[in-house]
């Protein structure tokens, strides 16, 4: 089966920096993705990982472990338009393109 | 740029009504997907497709069926419309990227109540 770890909720300040932790144990792994989703929205596209170590993107970074099943996005001097829900989700290394979604961690920016 | 449009954002339905929500991508995707999301259970998949009339089951296809009769059409059906598939439906299409992995696009989404 697949099972894919969050945390529910995050509050963090801004300008201050926030780990999202992702745990993930399933059948078949090529990568990892997190997307962004705010309130009423799409996802999209934030990051992806498919060798252990860290992905910097400017304020964004990603970070992956394959022995571990373990991932975590890490944002940097946060906004307020940073709030969002961040899901996880793994790549399974099908021709169809299928990923696994976790349940998200919403992510509240607070002054 | 990346498109993918879904019929509708918002609609109501009785239950037991046939329920046709639309999906259309206009990038040449090979896969197109349809999810349910709910609060605190995340994205569920229904039903995929890697090209067309090739469908698959996805976590949770009871209740639903699919049609892709054109490449960039993917139609989710709801037989009989009951009150637990009151939910937000996310449609989405995905494309090989060039650092490796399935980058997925996904439409606005439809609010579906079934009352």
């Amino acid at each position: 089966g697949q099972n894919i770890d969050q945390p529910t909720e995050m509050t963090a300040t801004e300008g201050a920096i926030v780990q999202i932790n992702c745990t993930y144990q399933t059948s078949g792994f090529n990568g990892l993705f997190w997307y962004q989703q705010h309130a009423g929205e799409a996802p999209t596209f934030l990051s992806y990982n498919v060798l252990d170590g860290l992905e910097e993107k400017g304020r964004f970074s990603s970070f992956l472990s394959r022995s571990k099943g373990y991932s975590y996005l890490l944002l940097k001097e946060l906004q307020m338009k940073d709030s969002a829900s961040y899901l996880c989700a793994v790549d399974h290394n099908t021709n169809a393109g299928k990923s696994t979604f976790g349940d998200g961690t919403t992510l509240t920016v607070k002054p | 740029d990346v498109k993918v449009t879904q019929s509708s954002r918002y609609l109501v339905k009785r239950t037991g009504e046939k329920v046709f929500l639309e999906c259309v991508q206009d990038m040449d995707h090979e896969n197109m997907f349809w999810y349910r999301q709910d609060p605190g259970l995340g994205l569920r998949l229904i039903y995929f497709s890697y090209d067309v009339k090739m469908k698959e089951k996805g976590d949770i296809p009871e209740g639903y069926s699919v049609s892709r009769e054109k490449k960039e059409r993917f139609s989710l059906i709801l037989e009989s419309a009951s009150t637990n598939q009151t939910s937000m439906y996310l449609c989405a299409s995905s494309l090989p990227r060039g650092g490796g992995g399935y980058e997925q696009y996904f439409g606005p989404g439809t609010r579906l109540t079934v009352t």
